[in-house]
């Protein structure tokens, strides 16, 4: 059983729905990452959670850390937000343990 | 630059050849991070520098793996004798830290090498 696990793992949507990510972990953690690839290997940094919620434009994530689960929403989604979502967990080591994403398609 | 830079961006290897990966973190960050990424999978954790020293190499897969960062800046990830399996993407992301205190930087990722071990 992987230590960070990611639902689902394929998500298409049209223009304009709210869309909603989930990561669910196993081990103690520090803080939790959301983290965007788009195709070509990039990844952006989206939030570094420890506690509640944080909102930036149309993304919001929050994390529970009692049930150790986070949710990345997204709304009114874009086709441009198309990419792979992915939630990383740091240990108190400063190491990341990373889900293995969610692809993300949205249409027009 | 701005951000975490990597070279070569692409990189295509003979099995049992010798190849050596470089990261160029973001100026003044110190801690730096090597990942491995295969086909479809997400990033899985190789080493850890703070500045010069390699505080945790857990998950180098194995002794052909070695990575290096001497004056705490730039550092390269080194495999010898590359095997197909070695094939991924390669990433490195370097963040500041911090010895005590809530947890509040992010780590900042390079764009990746891509390796092809034919």
């Amino acid at each position: 059983k992987n230590e960070v696990e990611q639902s689902p793992q394929n998500l298409t949507a049209q223009e304009g729905e709210f869309i909603t990510i989930n990561c669910s972990y196993s081990v103690g953690i520090s803080a939790l990452h959301w983290l965007q690839q788009h195709p070509g290997g990039g990844i952006v940094s989206l939030f570094m959670l420890s506690s509640g919620k944080k909102k930036h434009g149309r993304l919001i994530a929050t994390i529970n850390i009692q049930e150790k689960h986070s949710s990345l929403h997204i709304t009114a989604s874009h086709p441009r937000d198309s990419a792979v979502y992915i939630c990383a967990v740091r240990l108190n080591t400063d190491k990341l343990i990373f889900g293995t994403g969610t692809r993300l398609q949205v249409f027009p | 630059g701005a951000g975490v830079s990597q070279s070569p961006r692409y990189k295509v290897a003979k099995r049992g050849q010798d190849v050596a990966l470089r990261c160029d973190p973001i100026s003044g960050h110190v801690s730096l991070f090597w990942y491995q990424q295969a086909l479809g999978q997400g990033p899985e954790f190789l080493t850890y520098f703070q500045n010069e020293a390699q505080l945790d190499k857990s998950g180098l897969p194995s002794d052909r793996f070695f990575a290096e960062r001497p004056e705490g800046s730039v550092s390269t990830l080194k495999i010898q004798r590359t095997q197909q399996e070695d094939s991924a993407v390669y990433l490195c992301a370097s963040s500041f830290w911090r010895e005590f205190g809530p947890l509040t930087d992010t780590q900042y990722f390079g764009p990746g090498t891509r390796l092809t071990v034919l």
